[in-house]
This record gives structure tokens, C-alpha cells and sequence, in this order.
């Protein structure tokens, strides 16, 4: 079955480099998409692509079937549920994984 | 309206009702998606819309129906609500279907009793 992979929990301290990491089983999935997600807000998408990319704090890491997100300088504000996807070719439809909580202590 | 609106924004139903989510967006997009999220699960498709006057089902179409008759509203309809569906429901439109670059809504939270 094709599967998107992370974890559910990742904790950090401000100021850290955080790295959540994901991975999937979708063979004809090229690209990758991590979207930020507050409880009560819309989920927006924060970067994608099938090479490693930056935007602003947010770091994308690429290999075939996985990628990393890396938040630099983590702040308090940035505590929320963090979700990777891939759109296999043949549906074009994205596949998420289960989203990964960001905790961060000050 | 700037982006999708999506009503209403929470509703507890008794089990066997009939309920209608509403989703509009404004930005002419072409495709269009229901979601539900679910703790452990992530968000799940449950059916999409590429195109006005098309639909097709995701992965969890089991109980939904939606319909697109034009290019701004795409309603989910549960015919007999069941607790099974208790979820937060978000909409969401991308300019084309297959992109991956979804803009979203802020989720109908529905409880069914």
C-alpha cells in the first residue's frame, strides 16, 4: 500500500535546528510537500519540491523516497502539527502522512 | 471573501441526520478536495473535483457525497451521519488537480452522537 511515514512527535528547545523526518512508499511519487498546520487554522503549504530547497527558516532535504524538514532557530510560535505528502504521478492526488506535533520548550 | 470559506466552522449532529458541509473559494481555481483529519491518520481524501461538472472518489469515500455544479461550491453531504465520521473536515482547491499545491480552508469540526 502507498504510505507516507513520520513521526508523531518531535520535541525541541528554542533556538534549536529542528529536523522532522519522512519518508514514503509511493514508487511513482517524485516530489515532496510539508505544510504547516495551527489547530483552527486552514494548513498552508510551506515547502516543496524533488531537490533540497529553502524558504525563509523552513529547509526541505530531497533523496528519492525521503526528506527532511529542517526549521532553523525554532521558536515557541512555531509548536504545531507539521505534515509531509507525496502526489504519486499516476492519480495526482497527495498523499499525507499521519503529521508529525512539533514541541517546543523555552 | 478571500481564499475558501468553509461552513459552518463546528456542528454536533445525532446519528442518522443528514448534513451538508459547504465549501466556496473565490480564486477560479479548477480542483477541489475533501478532507478529513484524524488523530494517527493524518488527512485522508475522501473525494476531489477536478473540473466543474466531474468528481471522483479519494480514499475514504465510503458514507460522502459531493457535488460540483460550478466552479466555486463544492459541498459534502452525509446522507445518515454515523459517530465513525466524528472528524475535522477541510476543503481545499488548487488551481489544477495533480499539483500538490493545495490551498485549504479552516476545517468544519463535526461531532456525531
Amino acid at each position: 500500500k502507498d504510505q507516507v511515514f513520520q513521526p508523531s512527535t518531535v520535541a525541541s528547545s528554542e533556538g534549536a535546528v529542528v529536523e522532522i523526518f519522512c519518508n514514503h512508499s509511493v514508487s511513482n511519487a517524485y516530489n515532496f510537500f510539508w505544510y504547516l498546520h495551527f489547530p483552527g487554522c486552514a494548513p498552508r503549504l510551506l515547502v516543496k519540491g524533488s531537490k533540497p530547497s529553502q524558504q525563509g527558516r523552513y529547509n526541505m532535504t530531497y533523496e528519492r523516497f525521503s526528506s527532511s524538514l529542517l526549521i532553523l532557530q525554532v521558536r515557541e510560535a512555531d509548536a504545531a502539527v507539521y505534515y509531509c505528502a507525496v502526489c504519486p504521478s499516476n492519480t495526482g492526488k497527495l498523499i499525507f502522512g499521519q503529521g508529525t506535533t512539533l514541541q517546543v520548550k523555552p | 471573501i478571500a481564499g475558501i470559506t468553509q461552513a459552518p466552522t463546528s456542528q454536533i449532529l445525532a446519528a442518522g441526520r443528514r448534513m451538508t458541509l459547504r465549501c466556496t473559494q473565490d480564486m477560479r481555481h479548477n480542483a477541489m478536495y475533501w478532507y478529513r483529519q484524524d488523530l494517527g491518520l493524518g488527512l485522508r481524501l475522501i473525494h476531489y473535483s477536478n473540473t466543474a461538472g466531474t468528481t471522483g472518489k479519494g480514499e475514504v469515500p465510503d458514507g460522502y457525497s459531493v457535488s460540483r455544479a460550478n466552479t466555486d461550491d463544492f459541498p459534502l453531504t452525509l446522507a445518515s451521519a454515523v459517530p465513525s465520521q466524528t472528524s475535522v473536515y477541510f476543503c481545499a482547491s488548487a488551481l489544477q488537480g495533480g499539483t500538490g499545491e493545495l490551498f485549504f480552508g479552516e476545517g468544519s469540526r463535526l461531532t456525531v452522537l
